[in-house]
């Protein structure tokens, strides 16, 4: 079965850092680009990061840049995100999500997703 | 960055009438090297992770009852599903692939009416 499960959401002080991980099964995960998404607490989805399957292609949304760094271990079939200065507005639920193109070579979507982690950024 | 909206905010069908969503693009969305747009549609029941539904604004992921169907080209789409159940009470969710922005619409809720 094909599987995402990401790990390492809590509870952090504003300033503070995370590091989320998303377990990969089911696929050769070095094949895919991979993503992270995050949804704040009754809002809507926001793109945070994208990284291409061998690590040479990195993303990140304007709102994350120079805090978040996004990697991957193909070895280990595991994806990351290490948050840094975290904020207020960084509290969401973190999905990873696989990025599919269909061999086009350009932009993926997403086609599966895990369940998410939970951050939260409070004093 | 692409900006995406998306119209209704919400809305309530009966069971097995027709629901429709509208979805635009701030800028086009088509790729002309293989006149395929960049567009997907994404189903999040609640507590749930999205789902993916359509691709290339058109093309219904396997698995996908054939009930749900994407349209549309460029800047306009539109997610039409053709008898709502009971199941398909969610947010909907469309997104361009086409910049590295990845922007998603900001939703619309259907319910049962």
């Amino acid at each position: 079965e094909v599987q995402l499960v990401e790990s390492g959401g809590g509870l952090v002080q504003p300033g503070g850092s995370l590091r989320l991980s998303c377990a990969a099964s089911g696929f050769t995960f070095s094949s895919y680009s991979m993503n992270w998404v995050r949804q704040a607490p009754g809002k809507g989805l926001e793109w945070v990061s994208y990284i291409s399957s061998s690590s040479s292609t990195i993303y990140y949304a304007d709102s994350v840049k120079g805090r978040f760094t996004i990697s991957r271990d193909n070895a280990k079939n595991s994806l990351y995100l290490q948050m840094n200065s975290l904020r207020d507005e960084d509290t969401a639920v973190y999905y990873c999500a696989r990025g599919e193109d269909l061999g086009t070579t350009v932009l993926p979507f997403f086609d599966i997703w895990g369940q998410g982690t939970m951050v939260t950024v409070s004093s | 960055d692409i900006v995406m909206t998306q119209s209704p905010d919400s809305l309530a069908v009966s069971l097995g009438e027709r629901a429709t969503i509208n979805c635009k693009s701030s800028q086009s969305v088509l790729y002309s090297s293989n006149n395929k747009n960049y567009l997907a549609w994404y189903q999040q029941k609640p507590g749930q992770p999205p789902k993916l539904l359509i691709y290339w604004a058109s093309t219904r992921e396997s698995g996908v009852p054939d009930r749900f169907s994407g349209s549309g080209s460029g800047t306009d789409f539109t997610l039409t599903i053709s008898s709502l159940q009971a199941e398909d009470v969610a947010v909907y969710y469309c997104q361009q692939y086409y910049s590295t922005a990845f922007t998603f619409g900001p939703g619309t809720k259907v319910d049962i009416k």
